[in-house]
């Protein structure tokens, strides 16, 4: 059964530094996502994605904050200056988004640290 | 804004009790309701989901319940196995809208003791 990939695993960084994470969502589907989850918190919606451009996004997806489909296949979230509090598990969904099937399916996250 | 309340946050019972975990949305146009396992370290995993237009789904021994009044969903595990052992998330969202985010609860964790 195909699924969504991530990369890093995990990823330790500096204050201020830029890090940018990948996401293979599956092949046929539309619609990609990103959600963080604070170590013990819940699942927090970060930015939608579809047909090439943000669909929707939280207040926590500051200017920092980018995403983009550089090509056919990789979905990427980019922070452009982390703080302390970035640290959380990132997670990637996609969904289909044709007829009925409405499932978002995540990644296995990637851990940021930010030091 | 849109919110899900979940409880318990923690939930320990034995083995071939039943577990109950309940959530409230507060946005009346969510109409999709599902249900996501996160063991620890790994992938949220759906494991059953309902929409608004049916009061009850089942699948084995989990089944999800949707009172579209009170804005109350649960979910029903009975038989509970050692492996059922993780952090259960509910979710609300709207649809048709594919882009539409999901609001999670803040999470159940649940401990079945052999």
């Amino acid at each position: 059964e195909p699924e969504v990939t991530q990369t890093p695993s995990h990823q330790v960084t500096q204050m201020g530094q830029e890090v940018i994470l990948r996401c293979v969502p599956i092949s046929n589907h539309l619609y990609f996502y990103w959600y963080r989850q604070i170590l013990g918190q819940k699942v927090e919606f970060l930015v939608s994605f579809y047909n090439n451009e943000i669909s929707e996004k939280s207040e926590i997806f500051d200017d920092q904050f980018s995403v983009e489909r550089p090509d056919g296949s990789n979905f990427t979230l980019k922070i452009r200056s982390t703080k302390l509090e970035d640290s959380a598990m990132y997670f990637c969904a996609s969904l289909n988004g044709q007829g009925a099937r409405e499932t978002q399916y995540f990644g296995p996250g990637t851990r940021l640290l930010v030091l | 804004g849109e919110n899900v309340e979940q409880h318990p946050s923690t939930l320990s019972v034995q083995e071939g009790d039943s577990a109950v975990i309940k959530c409230t949305y507060s946005d009346s146009a969510s109409n999709y309701f599902p249900w996501y396992k996160q063991e620890l370290g790994k992938r949220p995993q759906l494991i059953i989901d309902i929409r608004s237009n049916v009061g009850e789904k089942k699948d084995q021994r989990i089944a999800v319940t949707l009172n579209k009044t009170a804005k109350h969903f649960s979910l029903h595990i009975t038989e509970t196995q050692p492996e059922d052992s993780a952090v259960y998330f509910c979710a609300a969202s709207i649809l048709p809208g594919g882009y539409n985010k999901l609001i999670f609860g803040a999470g159940t964790r649940l401990a079945v003791h052999p």
